[in-house]
């Protein structure tokens, strides 16, 4: 598999639960946040954003929600499918810049 | 990867010899990112480019230097590539918009072995 899954944080579930991915941001001040997705071998894909005025946000399958006042961000994946099998990354936004989380590696059972 | 390529996608060198990385995007963003990607540390910024010959340093700069003479290239450049160097390395595009909300999309990424 790809190198960059060596020393991450690894969540194992099977196939059709729903899945929990935890990330610890540093900077109160950050007021935008992103999930990505990584696949063996491929750049990191959009999953989903959300805005500091927000405390959750729904997409096809995946939620995001926000916790400010712990500086923690957590990305839910609901019927996890092996097609959901990648590196999930975590970023705070600067005006013009990410800073990214090291990632967890999420491996989907069937 | 839509709009954003890498070349080469893959090139082993020598310590000590120069490498240039190439990115082009069809998107016409305004901002392009060079970052590498190594175990353990997860995507660390490189150098960025918020228009045609403005760049500034990321967080790990030393011993890479970038260029922007076109809206579409960014390339990067190792002047004297070291086993340090030795990664993945990934190209990012972002349109930033009123505010500070600034996604980011990824180029497919070229692996680097310097020997």
């Amino acid at each position: 598999g790809e190198s960059v899954g060596l020393h991450l944080p690894t969540l194992s579930v099977q196939e059709g639960d729903n899945s929990i991915i935890n990330c610890a941001y540093s900077n109160s001040a950050s007021d935008y946040f992103i999930w990505y997705k990584q696949e063996s071998g491929k750049g990191p894909q959009f999953i989903i954003d959300i805005r500091s005025n927000m405390d959750k946000r729904q997409g096809q399958r995946v939620t995001v929600l926000l916790n400010k006042t712990v500086k923690h961000l957590s990305l839910q994946i609901a019927a996890t499918q092996p097609g959901d099998s990648a590196v999930y990354f975590c970023a705070e936004s600067g005006y013009s810049t990410l800073t990214f989380g090291k990632g967890t590696m999420l491996l989907v059972s069937p | 990867d839509a709009g954003i390529t890498q070349s080469p996608r893959h090139k082993v060198t020598e310590t000590g010899t120069p490498v240039t990385l190439r990115c082009h995007q069809t998107e016409n963003h305004r901002y392009m990112y060079w970052y590498r990607q190594d175990p353990g540390h997860g995507l660390r910024l490189i150098h960025y480019s918020y228009g045609v010959k403005d760049t500034d340093k990321g967080e790990v700069s030393d011993g890479y230097s970038v260029s922007r003479s076109k809206t579409e290239d960014f390339l990067l450049t190792l002047e004297s590539a070291t086993s340090s160097q030795t990664s993945v390395y990934f190209c990012a595009i972002s349109e930033a918009i009123a505010g500070d909300y600034n996604e980011q999309f990824f180029g497919p990424g070229t692996r680097l072995t310097v020997l």
